[in-house]
C-alpha cells in the first residue's frame, strides 16, 4: 500500500472562492486520481493527473473548474475553481504502484460551500 | 459508460451474522476491487479480484470473480460491530493502473 495524505482536510469557502486541494505520497507511484463524492453517493472520477503534462478529464468535469497539476511522482494538487455551494463534497485522490491493479485512497478533503 | 448495479443498498444485522453483498454490470471488467469507507475516511481496500471464478479471502471476508467476469460478490463471516460502513465494489478494465468505476455502496449497520 502507500501513506498518502491530503491538505487540508476539511474547509469551508464562501461561494465564487477557489480552494487547492494538495495530496501527497510517502513513495513515487505510477497513477494518481482525482474522485469526488458528493454527500451520500459513490466515488465519482473527475479525472487522471498525469506527471508533466495535462491531466485527462471525465465526463462532465472540465480543466477551468478543476485545474490539476501533478509536477513529479508523489505529489499532485486538484483546484476546485469559482466555487458554489454544488460543489460541496468529499475530494478524494487516489494512487497506483508500479504495475499494480490496487488503487489506494488518500483521507479525502471535506468541502463547504457557502 | 459503464455502470454497477450493487445490492443491497442497506443491510441491518445482528452481530454475529454473516453477511453477502455483490455487485453485477452489463460490462466485462478485467479486475474486480472491494473498499470499505468509514465516517470521515477514505476507502480502504479489502481484496482485489483479478481472475474469472477467482476466489479471495481476507479474515473474515470472502469475495469471489463471476465467471463471467461482470460480477462479483462480497462475504462477511460472524459481523461484529467494528465492521459498520459503507462498502463498495468497483471494476476496472484494462490495463493495470486503469480507472475505476464504483457501485452505489452498501450501507452494513450492526446491531450489537
Amino acid at each position: 500500500s502507500a501513506v498518502i495524505s491530503q491538505k487540508p482536510s476539511r474547509d469551508i469557502c464562501q461561494r465564487g472562492t477557489s480552494l487547492t486541494i494538495q495530496c501527497q505520497v510517502d513513495s513515487q507511484v505510477t497513477m494518481m486520481f482525482w474522485y469526488r463524492q458528493q454527500p451520500g453517493q459513490s466515488l465519482t472520477l473527475i479525472a487522471t493527473a498525469n506527471q508533466g503534462s495535462e491531466a485527462t478529464y471525465e465526463s462532465g468535469f472540465v480543466i477551468d473548474k478543476f485545474p490539476i497539476s501533478r509536477p513529479n511522482l508523489t505529489f499532485s494538487t486538484l483546484t476546485v475553481s469559482n466555487m458554489s455551494p454544488e460543489d460541496s463534497s468529499i475530494y478524494l485522490c487516489s494512487v497506483v504502484r508500479g504495475d499494480s491493479y490496487e488503487q489506494y485512497f488518500g483521507p479525502g478533503t471535506r468541502l463547504t460551500v457557502t | 459508460g459503464q455502470q454497477l448495479n450493487q445490492s443491497p443498498q442497506s443491510m441491518f444485522i445482528q452481530e454475529g451474522e454473516d453477511v453477502s453483498m455483490n455487485c453485477t454490470s452489463s460490462s466485462i471488467f478485467n479486475t474486480w476491487l472491494w473498499y470499505k469507507q468509514d465516517p470521515g475516511e477514505g476507502p480502504v481496500l479489502l481484496i482485489a479480484l483479478y481472475k474469472a471464478g477467482e476466489l479471495t479471502s481476507n479474515g473474515r471476508l470472502t469475495a469471489q470473480f463471476g465467471i463471467t467476469r461482470k460480477d462479483s460478490f462480497l462475504n462477511i463471516s460472524a459481523s461484529i460491530p467494528s465492521d459498520v460502513g459503507i462498502y463498495f465494489c468497483a471494476g476496472q478494465l484494462g490495463e493495470y493502473g486503469n480507472k475505476l468505476v464504483f457501485g452505489a455502496g452498501t450501507i452494513l449497520r450492526v446491531k450489537s
